[in-house]
């Protein structure tokens, strides 16, 4: 069975700063991975997915995550961080043929003026 | 486009009762997934449905079931309700079934057991 581990559950980066989350799985096979965005009763928005190809993946808000497969991690990243980027950042692999999502336990980030 | 509606967005039950939530998809949508989310257990899947089919099933005790129309409108029920129940459910749709193609997530029932 996948498993996604998201190891921060909070981080706060000041405004303006560079940000990084951290995305672990655990996949038998090629996985397809996700990250998705949820802002405070919301549901959630995709920010960007990778399914084969280039491992460095372009998002929406400026985001982009890497596939390392050697490393099982799938890091998002962002070069500078704005207020309205708070909210809680979800990691989620899903398996071939199926819509199913596994998803991390979540990181909160929060953003200092 | 109108997003995927979820109704009702706010319920409050109490134990033992039983609860049905309604989920429309994006039109054109065929595929369904619900999820459960809570601050212990996180976003947990608990049905898929394509088609008026269930294609997969979570981890989940038999009073959580669910079923979809043939407009792709889809329904949970959970019966005899648990404290443990109280979660936001999430519903989400795609154009048809399989990781290729992106889940839009609607807002949310937030469900209060008592």
């Amino acid at each position: 069975a996948q498993s996604v581990t998201q190891p921060d559950i909070h981080i706060t980066v000041s405004e303006g700063a560079s940000l990084e989350l951290r995305c672990n799985y655990s996949y038998g096979a090629t996985p397809y991975l996700f990250w998705y965005v949820q802002s405070p009763g919301q549901g959630l928005q995709l920010l960007l997915k990778y399914f084969s190809g280039d491992t460095l993946v372009q998002g929406i808000k400026g985001f982009e995550a890497e596939f390392k497969r050697s490393q099982s991690s799938f890091n998002l990243r962002k070069p500078s961080v704005h207020w309205s980027d708070a909210a809680e950042y979800f990691c989620a692999v899903a398996p071939t043929g199926y819509s199913t999502l596994t998803f991390g336990k979540g990181t909160m980030l929060l953003v200092s003026p | 486009k109108a997003g995927v509606t979820q109704t009702p967005r706010y319920l409050i039950k109490t134990r033992g009762q039983q609860v049905t939530l309604s989920c429309s998809p994006i039109s054109g949508h065929r595929s369904v997934s619900w999820y459960q989310q809570t601050p212990g257990q996180g976003l947990q899947f608990l049905f898929e449905y394509f088609s008026e089919t269930q294609r997969n099933k979570g981890n989940f005790p038999g009073r959580f079931s669910g079923r979809q129309f043939s407009n792709s409108r889809s329904e949970m029920n959970v019966s005899t309700l648990e404290l443990g129940d109280s979660a936001l459910y999430l519903c989400a749709s795609s154009l048809g079934t399989g990781p290729s193609n992106e889940q839009f997530f609607g807002p949310g029932t937030r469900l209060t057991v008592l």
